[in-house]
């Protein structure tokens, strides 16, 4: 089945910089690829998505890169705030079916004042 | 996003007890899906439903999990003699058709003493 890493586990920046988070995958049938933040205690909310036959994204502060052949995707997030504080996932799933996500095991980002 | 409840919020139970967890999915949607998310780590996939079908519940227990999504009314994560092992946050998630996109709720938090 699939299986997503996820680096770095944990990633302090300071206010105004960049932070970038990097998933690989395994199944090179997967074809959907979001990103979540979750903040403690809160659900898991949708932040970025990107689909196979793209390899950039951006919404925003927020980019995602795919490379389908190296199979890994990344998160660029720029002039970092405060408030993007949080554990981001990453995740892969195969989409045709509405199939279950398999998560990365996630990155507690800190942006530091 | 904000659409998807879930009730309870937090869930106390004692060994061998029942837990029942409740999922409304966003009005319009038709697919859910139950994860397991343990402390400091990763979403878990369980079981993904459409309305009276289970589609896929390899990540569920053999035994003690059920689920199910009736045509009226939320889906239901149902663990039958709980064990201090089954103390994590429930997130259910929904989708509208097989589209990509999925929408977390708050989450259950089951404490088990």
């Amino acid at each position: 089945g699939e299986n997503v890493e996820q680096h770095p586990s944990t990633l302090s920046v300071q206010e105004g910089d960049s932070a970038v988070i990097k998933c690989t995958y395994s199944d090179s049938a997967s074809n959907y690829f979001p990103w979540y933040k979750q903040e403690l205690g809160k659900r898991p909310q949708l932040i970025i998505d990107i689909r196979s036959n793209v390899g950039e994204k951006k919404d925003q502060r927020i980019a995602v890169t795919l490379n389908k052949t190296a199979k890994h995707f990344s998160l660029h997030i720029t002039e970092t705030q405060p408030e993007d504080s949080a554990v981001y996932f990453c995740a892969a799933s195969k989409g045709n079916y509405g199939q279950n996500f398999v998560f990365g095991p996630g990155t507690r980002l800190s942006v530091l004042p | 996003n904000a659409g998807v409840m879930q009730n309870p919020r937090h869930l106390v139970r004692r060994r061998g007890q029942e837990a029942r967890l409740r999922c409304s999915p966003v009005k319009g949607h038709s697919h859910v899906y139950w994860y397991r998310q343990l402390p400091e780590e990763g979403l878990k996939f369980m079981v993904y439903l459409q309305k009276e079908n289970i589609i896929d519940e390899s990540g569920m227990p053999k035994e003690r999990f059920s689920a199910e999504f009736p045509k009226e009314g939320p889906s239901i994560l149902r663990i039958q003699q709980v064990v201090r092992g089954d103390s994590a946050a429930y997130f259910c998630a929904s989708s509208r058709d097989r589209s990509y996109e999925q929408y977390f709720g708050p989450g259950t938090r089951l404490t088990v003493t």
